[in-house]
């Protein structure tokens, strides 16, 4: 069964970092691209980027340039999306979403989501 | 950036009524356009994808429709398991860049 498996919930401080891992099973992890989406509490869903694990090539959404960094380890087959200069506003659950391929450009398989959570 | 709106905002309706939500592009986006289910505590679920594709497995209840601007997703006889709120997304393909619209929530009257 293929299916993204995320790392668990975090509790950070502000100005620090938080590197969060999503592992793919069941599937061949370079195929297909890897999203981050990322939604606040009681907010809407916010595209973050998208690494494609074949080349290593990032693109990232404009607000995030400079503070957000995606990987992969194609060798476990797992992306991660670190994001650093954290502040309480980056309170949310972090999904990891593939992307289906050429023929389906949507997010067809989600991970459960990690819930970062930016406190002092 | 492309911004997306969605209407209403939220609806409530009797299970068996047909229900549609639409979906506005601020500018042409073909038809990049997906529809996501997300129930509460839950990862969002692909549901429509390319303005009117049934993603495998969904029921065929649920349908999409629309090109351009204008999108149009529609439950044809909402059942109690369809309580969610409902997302579309555009991706524009170059650059790579992707828009959720605000969202609408779906509830029981």
């Amino acid at each position: 069964q293929v299916q993204l498996v995320q790392s668990g919930a975090e509790v950070k401080k502000p100005g620090v970092s938080v590197k969060v891992s999503c592992k793919a099973s069941g599937d061949t992890f370079s195929d297909h691209y890897m999203h981050w989406v990322r939604q606040a509490p009681a907010q809407g869903l916010e595209w973050m980027g998208r690494i494609n694990p074949k080349s290593g090539d990032t693109i990232h959404a404009h607000r995030f340039q400079g503070r957000v960094t995606m990987t992969r380890d194609t060798s476990i087959s797992t992306a991660y999306m670190e994001l650093g200069s954290l502040r309480s506003d980056d309170t949310a659950v972090y999904y990891c979403a593939r992307e289906g391929g050429y023929d389906k450009v949507a997010f067809d398989l989600w991970g459960q989501g990690t819930m970062v959570t930016v406190s002092s | 950036d492309i911004q997306m709106t969605q209407s209403p905002s939220s609806l409530s309706a009797s299970v068996g009524d047909r229900v549609s939500i639409t979906c506005q592009a601020s500018q042409d986006i073909s038809n990049y356009l997906n529809w996501y289910q997300q129930k509460p505590g839950k990862a969002p679920k692909l549901l429509i994808y390319d303005a009117s594709n049934l993603e495998t497995g969904v029921p065929s209840r649920f349908s999409g429709s629309g090109s351009g601007t204008d999108f149009t997703f529609t439950i044809s006889s909402l059942r109690p398991e369809d309580i969610a709120t409902y997302y579309c997304q555009q991706y524009d393909v170059v650059p790579p860049r992707v828009t959720f619209g605000p969202g609408t929530k779906v509830d029981i009257k």
